[in-house]
């Protein structure tokens, strides 16, 4: 079975400081995606990144990047100069079993609230 | 409008009555999705469907039922609801297992 973890609940940190959200994975495929989502305070989901099991490049977006790790099982999610706009709930989630059509759930961790402190 | 959409936004029911919650796309998007968001719990599945007519369990089914005759509507029902089932209901909608989901505003729902 899949599953995400997200091990960190809450965290705060003071405006500007770096940050960085953790995200550990299990999964039995191959072939899989990952993805990060964002939560605003008006409560809709924001997609962030999608990333495939075969490219572990990381990636970054402006003040964004994501470092992924298989041999860790991790896909981590920094936030470089935090702004208060960032405050939000990020989930990370995994989706496996794509070539298996019928099969391809989308499992979310629990999310971690972040709080950028002005 | 194109998108998702989901409706009620806010509903306040009764232990032990029947109610649906509507969830609508207009992208004819393969799989759909439902999840319960609840403090501490993240977002978790209730159901989801691959295609109309074919639909699965998720980690959270019990006092659940849902259906998919069309493509573009997913409606999720609570037989008989219970104080427990007090939560943020998401329906959600993607092409396929390779990309993001889509998902609605949210309805929140009280069980009284």
């Amino acid at each position: 079975a899949q599953k995400v973890t997200q091990a960190q609940t809450e965290i705060s940190v003071v405006e500007k400081e770096d940050v960085t959200l953790d995200c550990v994975y299990e999964t039995r495929d191959t072939t899989y995606y990952l993805f990060w989502y964002k939560q605003p305070p008006s409560g809709e989901l924001v997609f962030l990144i999608r990333r495939n099991s075969f490219d572990e490049q990381n990636e970054i977006s402006g003040r964004y990047s994501w470092n992924f790790q298989k041999s860790t099982s991790s896909f981590n999610f920094t936030i470089t100069a935090s702004q208060v706009v960032d405050s939000a709930v990020y989930f990370c989630a995994l989706s496996e079993a794509v070539s298996n059509f019928g099969n391809e759930k989308l499992t979310f961790g629990t999310g971690t609230r972040l709080t950028i402190i002005p | 409008d194109a998108g998702i959409t989901q409706s009620p936004r806010y509903k306040i029911t009764e232990t032990g009555r029947q109610v649906t919650l509507m969830c609508h796309q207009t992208w004819s998007h393969s799989y759909m999705f439902w999840y319960r968001q609840d403090l501490g719990h993240g977002l978790r599945l209730i159901y989801y469907s691959a295609a109309a007519d074919i639909t699965d369990k998720g980690e959270v089914p019990d006092g659940y039922v849902v259906s998919r005759s069309k493509t573009e509507n997913f409606p999720l029902t609570l037989e008989s609801a219970t104080r427990s089932q007090t939560s943020v209901y998401f329906c959600a909608s993607r092409t396929g297992g390779y990309t993001e989901a889509f998902f609605g505003q949210g309805t929140r729902l009280t069980v009284v």
